[in-house]
């Protein structure tokens, strides 16, 4: 079967870096993407893979590695904005998305 | 800017009534989907559609259906609606099935079903 996995919870420190992995195992593969999601409200996009290697986008970062399976989202000097949800979605063979369950990130003062 | 409006933020309906979910989107997109959303899962895609009049199942049918007469509108309705479909709905709209194209989600509509 499909599967993403994204560790559930994360808490980080205003002012730090903090790194959200992301492991998938899909059928077919057409890129990663990452959206941040705050509570009660709708995903918003961050991020799309489909090359191995960083992008970074200011503050953020995403990394790919297809022949591990995996990826991480980065964000460096974290901002009590940046308390929220992390989504990461794996495009596959069919062209969908297929999602992992999210990780809450906490930033704490 | 891009938009996609859903008709309602919150809803409470009753144990069997037919509940009607609307989204509507201003950016011409071709692809729109439903997602329901609940705590420790990820999105779970339940109905797509590529074109006006054209529908697709997605992983979890059952219990729903939907709607697209046309291309900025595609309604979901529950038809007789039960306790398990209390969830946080989600539409989003892409233009593309091209693999670099990102969705655009509305704010979501948190049904209570009672």
């Amino acid at each position: 079967g499909q599967n993403i996995d994204q560790p559930t919870e994360m808490t980080a420190t205003e002012g730090a870096i903090v790194q959200i992995n992301c492991t998938y195992q899909t059928s077919g593969f057409n890129g990663l993407f990452w959206y941040q999601q705050h509570a009660g409200e709708a995903p918003t996009f961050l991020s799309y893979n489909v090359l191995d290697g960083l992008e970074e986008k200011g503050r953020f970062s995403s990394f790919l590695s297809r022949s591990k399976g995996y990826s991480y989202l980065l964000l460096k000097e974290l901002q009590m904005k940046d308390s929220a949800s992390y989504l990461c979605a794996v495009m596959d063979s069919n062209y969908q998305l297929i999602w992992g369950a999210g990780t809450k990130l906490i930033i704490k003062p | 800017d891009v938009k996609v409006t859903q008709s309602s933020r919150y809803l409470v309906k009753r144990t069997g009534e037919k509940v009607f979910l609307e989204c509507v989107q201003d950016m011409d997109h071709e692809n729109m989907f439903w997602y329901r959303q609940d705590p420790g899962l990820g999105l779970r895609l339940i109905y797509f559609s590529y074109d006006v009049k054209m529908k697709e199942k997605g992983d979890i049918p059952e219990g729903y259906s939907v709607s697209r007469e046309k291309k900025e509108r595609f309604s979901l309705i529950l038809e007789s609606a039960s306790t398990n479909q209390t969830s946080m709905y989600l539409c989003a709209s892409s233009p593309t099935t091209d693999s670099q194209t990102e969705a655009f989600f509305g704010q979501g509509t948190r049904l209570t079903v009672v």
